[in-house]
């Protein structure tokens, strides 16, 4: 599978708890995206990333989490002291081509925040 | 004002028949657009991006835009039972970088 891949598909958690997920992006891709989606909304930036290099985060992304892309390869999004409100589809996407919205998006890790 | 707005729907069309979906934005310096289809509980997947005034045509599918009118639509031709689905407008901000911001998505329904 050449596409983009996103781990853990689903994740159960309770309040306060830690998250990670990882993204794999496409083999050849140098941009790298992190978008959050609820229900009935459409996708939300996160953040960016250009090889290893955070180039742009969203103001909506609070001091819980973090994102990082070591050797500019795959990339993790933690959330720490998770809340409700952190419950959704994150969505990681990648991209090559010079314009910033041709993206390939992976299937989604669903949290949901008990 | 939202920056990104579509009508959520559903637009109900015939097997057939042609769909049209619009958008419009608010942010009159903005240079790219996209359309993403969503299937339920899947992940977006671009159709088509415009960056120009007029049509882009890609078989079925027609991008139109308008900057003047910060307008944007989609029209899928002889649509199909499988072009059921939510599709969602996206623009490239000015000075937005590389995000791009979404529309909430409109849900198109064809019926056989």
């Amino acid at each position: 599978d050449t596409g983009v891949s996103q781990n853990p598909r689903h994740k159960i958690t309770k309040r306060g708890q830690n998250v990670t997920f990882r993204c794999d992006p496409i083999s050849e891709h140098n941009r790298l995206y992190w978008y959050r989606q609820t229900l009935g909304q459409g996708p939300e930036f996160l953040t960016y990333f250009q090889n290893e290099a955070q180039l742009e985060k969203s103001r909506l992304l609070s001091d819980r989490f973090s994102a990082e892309r070591p050797k500019g390869s795959f990339s993790t999004l933690e959330i720490q002291r998770t809340e409700q409100g952190d419950s959704a589809m994150y969505l990681c996407a990648s991209s090559l081509g010079p314009h910033a919205g041709e993206l390939f998006f992976g299937e989604g890790s669903r949290l949901t925040v008990l | 004002q939202k920056e990104v707005e579509q009508n959520s729907g559903p637009l109900s069309v015939p097997e057939g028949a042609i769909a049209s979906l619009n958008c419009t934005y608010s942010d009159r310096g903005s240079q790219s657009f996209f359309w993403y289809r969503q299937y339920s509980g899947k992940s977006p997947e671009l159709i088509m991006f415009i960056y120009s005034n007029g049509d882009k045509e890609d078989g079925r599918f027609t991008a139109q835009l308008n900057k003047a009118s910060q307008y944007v639509s989609l029209l899928i031709r002889d649509s199909q039972p499988s072009d059921s689905a939510t599709y969602l407008c996206a623009v490239n901000p000015t000075g937005g970088g590389n995000k791009l911001t979404f529309g909430t998505g409109t849900q198109l329904k064809v019926e056989l």
